[in-house]
């Protein structure tokens, strides 16, 4: 099945340690991205890749690092600097970057820090 | 788990009803929107897109309708069922085209369905 897996569902750390989130999509998509979701919000754009070895801050990139070694993949870390860490974190992907294409989204991790 | 749909605006319709779900953009340029339907606890899922030189576009059991004179975009469900009972979002391109353009989503709207 193509699609776009997200792991682990539920993820929990202590306070001042940072934690990787896991993305990895068989689409053969270009682009790929990371949001965060609170209650009552809609999805805040983290970082997005456009392409391999590539990688631009969205509207909240502080506290947050990506790497883009890979086609597939696009992990994000939660560095201990986020300083309101817990929420839901959904990755996605498009054929491109450019906003005219749909995003497939995983099922979404929900991180709790305490 | 917690719900998404925390705090949101809710729209309470009766199974078998139709249902109409609007959103108001921003951005008199955006030239294409999409719906996206997120039931509680996991990603969302693709509904229905459309573009600016439609104005409207059907698929299975949903319409979108796009009027670009007052900036509003709608969802249309015909015969609302208790599967439908999710939150959806709106999500327009600002700006259009362009290699560095991306999706922006609007706050959702819950929909509860009546059995």
């Amino acid at each position: 099945d193509g699609g776009i897996t997200q792991s682990p569902k539920y993820l929990f750390r202590k306070e001042g340690q940072n934690v990787t989130l896991s993305c990895e999509q068989n689409l053969n998509h270009d682009a790929m991205y990371w949001y965060r979701q609170d209650p009552g919000q809609g999805l805040r754009l983290i970082y997005y890749s456009q392409i391999v070895n590539d990688f631009q801050k969205g509207d909240i990139a502080e506290g947050y690092s990506v790497s883009r070694e890979k086609k597939e993949s696009f992990p994000l870390t939660v560095t201990s600097a986020q300083k309101n860490p817990t929420a839901f974190y959904l990755c996605a992907s498009s054929i491109g970057v450019s906003g005219a294409y749909e995003q497939y989204f995983g099922p979404g991790t929900r991180l709790t820090v305490t | 788990g917690e719900s998404v749909g925390l705090h949101l605006p809710t729209l309470s319709v009766q199974e078998g009803d139709n249902s109409i779900i609007n959103c108001a953009y921003s951005n008199s340029a955006s030239d294409y929107f999409i719906w996206y339907k997120q039931e509680s606890g996991k990603g969302p899922q693709f509904i229905i897109d459309i573009r600016s030189n439609m104005d409207k576009r059907q698929g299975q059991r949903v319409t979108v309708l796009l009027n670009k004179t007052v900036k509003h975009l709608s969802l249309q469900i015909a015969a609302t069922q208790p599967g439908d009972s999710a939150v959806y979002f709106c999500a327009e391109t600002s700006p259009p085209g362009g290699a560095n353009s991306k999706l922006t989503f609007g706050k959702g709207i819950t929909l509860s369905v009546r059995p």
